[in-house]
């Protein structure tokens, strides 16, 4: 079956602007969780939708948010970028009934802020 | 903020040489996880401890886990060139809900 996958791959943006990151997880997981990879902070928590709700927040400002649609596909948004919010941002989905088990990540997207 | 440390940093040894990685975390966890990630690309789900378990194995992996010290080792036996990536471990915590607490990492490297 089909991994979950990352769109886009690379992203390069100006300051100030904002982005749009999508994720579709594995077929039939209902969790969707965001992480951000940096060189400085690591793998940090960003959050988790289940069935279309947040159920999970990290300690991110307000400009990052996120949301999930029916279909289980989620979406990360930040806004009013910051050259600090040049990372890698990984997705990873978990089914339900799967404890014990690990999370599938996608590829990630590389974002470049200049 | 990250939940603990691994140790060491980095790691290089030879092929068929054994490597050894160890991760400590700060609270009380339901399991502890291991992942590898090759040079800026995604995650891989390597292993999965619960925390009642106390030794794990799959294929050329061995983990341990310690709660009274808040620690885990992870084992790679007769290591290949194609193992060289970063590891992490990750703990999923009985407070955090469904999220993982990442360690640092190890670089490992193995020369062929």
């Amino acid at each position: 079956k089909a991994g979950v996958t990352q769109t886009p791959r690379y992203l390069i943006k100006t300051r100030g602007q904002q982005v749009t990151l999508s994720c579709s997880p594995i077929s039939g997981h209902r969790s969707v969780s965001w992480y951000q990879q940096t060189p400085g902070q690591g793998l940090q928590f960003l959050f988790e939708y289940f069935s279309e709700t947040q159920r999970n927040k990290g300690n991110f400002p307000g400009r990052f948010s996120g949301r999930q649609f029916s279909n289980s596909r989620s979406e990360m948004n930040v806004s009013t970028l910051e050259l600090g919010d040049s990372a890698l941002y990984l997705c990873a989905s978990k089914g339900t009934g799967t404890t014990g088990y690990g999370y599938t990540f996608g590829s990630g997207t590389r974002l470049t802020v200049v | 903020s990250q939940q603990g440390e691994e140790d060491p940093q980095a790691l290089s040894i030879q092929e068929g040489e054994n490597a050894t990685m160890n991760c400590s975390y700060k609270t009380s966890i339901n399991n502890l996880q291991w992942y590898r990630q090759n040079s800026g690309r995604g995650l891989v789900h390597l292993i999965l401890i619960r925390s009642n378990e106390r030794e794990k194995h799959s294929g050329r992996l061995r983990v341990t886990l310690d709660t009274s010290k808040k620690s885990s080792s992870l084992l790679i036996t007769a290591s290949r060139a194609a193992d060289t990536a970063s590891y992490f471990c990750a703990t999923d915590g009985e407070t955090s809900g469904s999220r993982l607490t990442f360690g640092e990492g190890t670089q490992l490297t193995v020369n062929p």
